[in-house]
């Protein structure tokens, strides 16, 4: 069965304390993954999109990798305004075209 | 810049009300998708479209239906609303058909109590 799994599921941070979030995978073939901010109360806001292992992907202090089994959500010299829950998210080859999401990690920066 | 919009960002109704939940996007796309989000359980896909008048179920179809007259607009119907419908309704849009790569846009949320 497809799955995708995030860890950890929270994290804190002091403000400028570089860490990564993880999406490990697992599908028959991928065909995309996603990650995505959301912040308390609104919608999911799309960040990235990789297509195949070794894609790297950035934006502002945010970068995303891939691998064959996972992805890697790096945050760099973070600050507050990067809090938020990150979520990533699994297309597979084949079948429908559902996107599978994990349950997401809850990131809080401290000032 | 892609834009979904959602009708109401909060909704109250009561139990057994019919309730009506609206999408609209603005970029043309083909797909349009409704979730609904609880803490603890994520994301579940509840119906989603890939063309005008047309529809399949998700993972969680039960107590919902939807509707898709024109390709810009889905609405998510609750026939009977119920306390356990109590949620985050978040709906997307995408604009690639079947077989591609598809990045999906989100609206802001409508946070629906059943009381």
């Amino acid at each position: 069965e497809d799955q995708v799994t995030q860890s950890p599921e929270a994290l804190r941070l002091q403000e400028g304390e570089s860490s990564s979030l993880n999406c490990s995978y697992t599908v028959s073939g991928l065909r995309g993954l996603f990650w995505y901010r959301q912040d308390p109360g609104k919608g999911p806001e799309f960040l990235f999109t990789l297509y195949s292992a070794g894609e790297e992907k950035e934006k502002e202090r945010l970068k995303a990798t891939l691998t064959k089994k996972e992805s890697f959500l790096h945050i760099t010299a973070p600050k507050p305004e990067d809090s938020a829950t990150y979520l990533c998210a699994v297309q597979a080859l084949g079948g429908d075209d559902k996107i599978i999401f994990g349950k997401g990690t809850r990131l809080h920066i401290l000032p | 810049d892609v834009k979904v919009t959602q009708s109401s960002r909060y909704l109250v109704k009561r139990t057994g009300e019919k309730v009506f939940l609206e999408c609209v996007q603005d970029m043309d796309h083909e797909n349009m998708f409704w979730y609904r989000q609880d803490p603890g359980l994520g994301l579940r896909l509840i119906y989603f479209s890939y063309d005008v008048k047309m529809k399949e179920k998700g993972d969680i179809p039960e107590g919902y239906s939807v509707s898709r007259e024109k390709k810009e607009r889905f609405s998510l119907i609750l026939e009977s609303a119920s306390t356990n419908q109590t949620s985050m309704y978040l709906c997307a849009s995408s604009f690639l058909r079947k077989s591609s790569t598809d990045t999906q846009y989100f609206g802001p949320g409508t946070r629906l109590t059943v009381l």
